[in-house]
């Protein structure tokens, strides 16, 4: 069964740096999402993307993030100058269609990025 | 936008006990509700889900139920066995078309005895 594969599993950085991580969406899929889960907490939406642009976007996705989908297989999220507070697992997802009446987001494994 | 409570936090229930996890929603506008489960160090997996427009799902040992007029729904588990242990997430998502996010609850951790 085809699944939402991420990369790196896990990504440590200094604060300011700035982070890409990385996603391969199923390939037939043509919505795809990023939410963030802090230690401990609950799944966050940030993001969706739809047709090479954003869809809908959560109060957490602010001006250090952004996303791209640089060619047919990728999506990526990248925050321009990490903080501590960015510290957290961040879930890539992507569904068939938009609409879940009729369709079901599938979760990839997570990159787990810690900021020092 | 949506508001997705979940209770209780944590439910410890002997092996082959029922468990319930039951959760709130705040817009009538709702649609979708999924369950996940995710396992310690790994993605969530989607374990069932229901549309509005019914009230009861069952799939072997796990059912949702749908209360729209009280906005509640709820993840059945019966004669669970240790490999349901786990963090299980509720979510709702909020008609009006495009690709929207999901709004989750804050979870709940099974713990399921021997």
């Amino acid at each position: 069964e085809p699944e939402v594969t991420q990369t790196p599993s896990h990504q440590v950085t200094q604060m300011g740096q700035e982070v890409i991580l990385r996603c391969v969406p199923i390939s037939n899929h043509l919505y795809f999402y990023w939410y963030r889960q802090i230690l401990g907490q609950k799944v966050e939406f940030l993001v969706s993307f739809y047709n090479n642009e954003i869809s809908e976007k959560s109060e957490i996705f602010d001006d250090q993030f952004s996303v791209e989908r640089p060619d047919g297989s990728n999506f990526t999220l990248k925050i321009r100058s990490t903080k501590l507070e960015d510290s957290a697992m961040y879930f890539c997802a992507s569904s068939l269609t938009g609409v879940p009446l009729t369709d079901t987001q599938y979760f990839g494994p997570g990159t787990r990025l810690t900021v020092l | 936008g949506e508001n997705v409570e979940q209770h209780p936090s944590t439910l410890s229930v002997q092996e082959g006990d029922s468990a319930v996890i039951k959760c709130t929603y705040s817009d009538s506008a709702s649609n979708y509700f999924p369950w996940y489960k995710q396992e310690l160090g790994k993605r969530p997996q989607l374990i069932i889900d229901i549309r509005s427009n019914v009230g009861e799902k069952k799939d072997q040992r796990i059912a949702v139920t749908l209360n729209k007029t009280a906005k509640h729904f709820s993840l059945h588990i019966t004669e669970t066995q240790p490999e349901d242990s786990a963090v299980y997430f509720c979510a709702a998502f909020l008609s009006g078309g495009g690709a929207d996010g999901l709004t989750f609850g804050k979870g709940t951790h099974l713990i399921i005895q021997p």
